[in-house]
């Protein structure tokens, strides 16, 4: 069975300072990845996703993440963070024959 | 388009009470999902439906039951609530891989 699995459970940053969220699944093929990002009170938002090409994705409000197979991650990053960027960011993946797996999400706290 | 709608936003239920939860959805998506969500454990998948008049099991399915009869909606039902059940319900929908979830719906059972 596919899952996937966030290691940080909560991450706290400076405001200004870079930002990387770890993912890694387990799956035997390439596997489709997502980002989601859940302000509090609210829904699941897409921040962008992987199906195939340039292993170095873009997504709204500045974040991108990279896809590595070797390393079986899909990690997001943002170069300089913002105070509206506190939230809880979930990854996902999904192959074409089953349901989204989510892995438990990360909650970011931003300071000044 | 209000993109992916559920009601109620919240509610509180006594245990062994019953109720149903709509999800409505205006893009013409064929898939439709239930998804709890529960402090530390992400999100789980309930049941999910494929096409109007098709449900499946996802990976937390007891104590809830769904139907689609129309394509653009997907309800939840809850027969005998119990506290294990307090949780915030997401709806979401999709046509090809990428899923467009609601805003959610906020159970306590007491």
């Amino acid at each position: 069975a596919q899952s996937v699995t966030q290691p940080d459970i909560h991450i706290t940053v400076s405001e200004g300072a870079s930002l990387e969220l770890r993912c890694n699944y387990s799956y035997g093929a390439t596997p489709y990845l997502f980002w989601y990002v859940q302000s509090p009170g609210q829904g699941l938002q897409l921040l962008l996703k992987y199906f195939s090409g340039d292993t170095l994705v873009q997504g709204i409000k500045g974040f991108e993440a990279e896809f590595k197979r070797s390393q079986s991650s899909f990690n997001l990053r943002k170069p300089s963070v913002h105070w509206s960027d506190a939230a809880e960011y979930f990854c996902a993946v999904v192959r074409r024959d089953t349901p989204l797996v989510f892995g438990k999400g990360t909650r970011l706290s931003v300071i000044a | 388009n209000a993109g992916v709608t559920q009601t109620p936003k919240f509610r509180v239920l006594k245990t062994g009470q019953s109720m149903t939860l709509l999800c409505a959805q205006d893009m013409n998506h064929e898939y439709m999902y239930w998804y709890r969500q529960d402090p530390g454990m992400g999100l789980r998948l309930i049941h999910y439906s494929v096409g109007e008049g098709t449900t499946a099991k996802g990976e937390v399915p007891d104590g809830y039951n769904v139907s689609r009869l129309k394509k653009q909606n997907f309800l939840l039902g809850l027969e005998s609530a119990a506290p294990s059940q307090t949780s915030v319900y997401f709806c979401a929908s999709s046509y090809g891989l990428e899923q467009y979830f609601g805003p959610g719906t906020r159970l306590t059972v007491t």
